[in-house]
């Protein structure tokens, strides 16, 4: 089984300071970690993911996140917010190994750039 | 853009009525699946399928039903729809690689009044 819990509901932010959306997660495999990103009204899109290769892993639009086994986490962050990362954020998991599984979600953050 | 099409984008209905949702695919991924999306409980997988006719359950699938008799379709029915039905409902699809990304469709708005 397989869960994930992101922190903050909604997070606030400034214009220009750094974004740091948590997300932890529980696996009895070693997992694969995606981060997604829904603006208002449209489908999800891929932000980044993680697949056992680099801990550090660089995504679009300036997002990055890094894998700590011994924490459980994968955090995701921006060093400068702009206003167009105002959005619903998605922290998912997937078993690895193969198979058809598909994503465990958290429940998701949205954040908020404050001008 | 992964070529997948949901129809209808938004529907609304009445409780006891009959709802299928059609989910169409371009790239003959063999990959698909049904989530819902709720505020405060993110995506929940509703049903999966691994090949034509080849199909399973997910997290939530209790009222649902899932069919796949071509490769490119996914069709999703509720066979009576009741108001817990109402929710935005996804499809996605995923290449046959294991670590790969499952993209996602632009959703379907379901209304049970």
């Amino acid at each position: 089984a397989q869960s994930v819990t992101q922190l903050g509901s909604h997070v606030s932010v400034s214009e220009g300071a750094l974004v740091l959306l948590r997300c932890n997660y529980s696996s009895s495999v070693p997992p694969y970690l995606f981060w997604y990103v829904q603006y208002p009204n449209q489908g999800l899109q891929l932000l980044l993911k993680y697949t056992s290769a680099a801990t550090l892993v660089k995504g679009i639009n300036g997002f990055e996140a890094e894998f700590k086994k011994s924490e459980t986490s994968f955090h995701l962050t921006k060093p400068s917010a702009h206003m167009s990362d105002a959005a619903e954020y998605f922290c998912a998991v997937q078993r690895s190994g193969g198979g058809a599984d598909g994503l465990t979600f958290g429940k998701g953050t949205h954040l908020i750039i404050q001008p | 853009d992964a070529g997948i099409t949901q129809s209808p984008r938004h529907k609304v209905t009445e409780t006891g009525t009959p709802v299928t949702l059609r989910c169409h695919q371009t790239e003959n991924h063999r990959y698909m699946y049904w989530y819902r999306q709720d505020p405060g409980h993110g995506l929940r997988l509703i049903h999966y399928s691994y090949g034509v006719k080849d199909t399973d359950k997910g997290e939530v699938s209790d009222g649902y039903s899932v069919s796949r008799s071509k490769t490119e379709d996914f069709l999703l029915t509720l066979e009576s729809a009741t108001s817990s039905q109402t929710s935005v409902y996804f499809c996605a699809i995923r290449r046959d690689s294991s670590s790969d990304t499952q993209y996602f469709g632009p959703g379907t708005r379901l209304t049970v009044l």
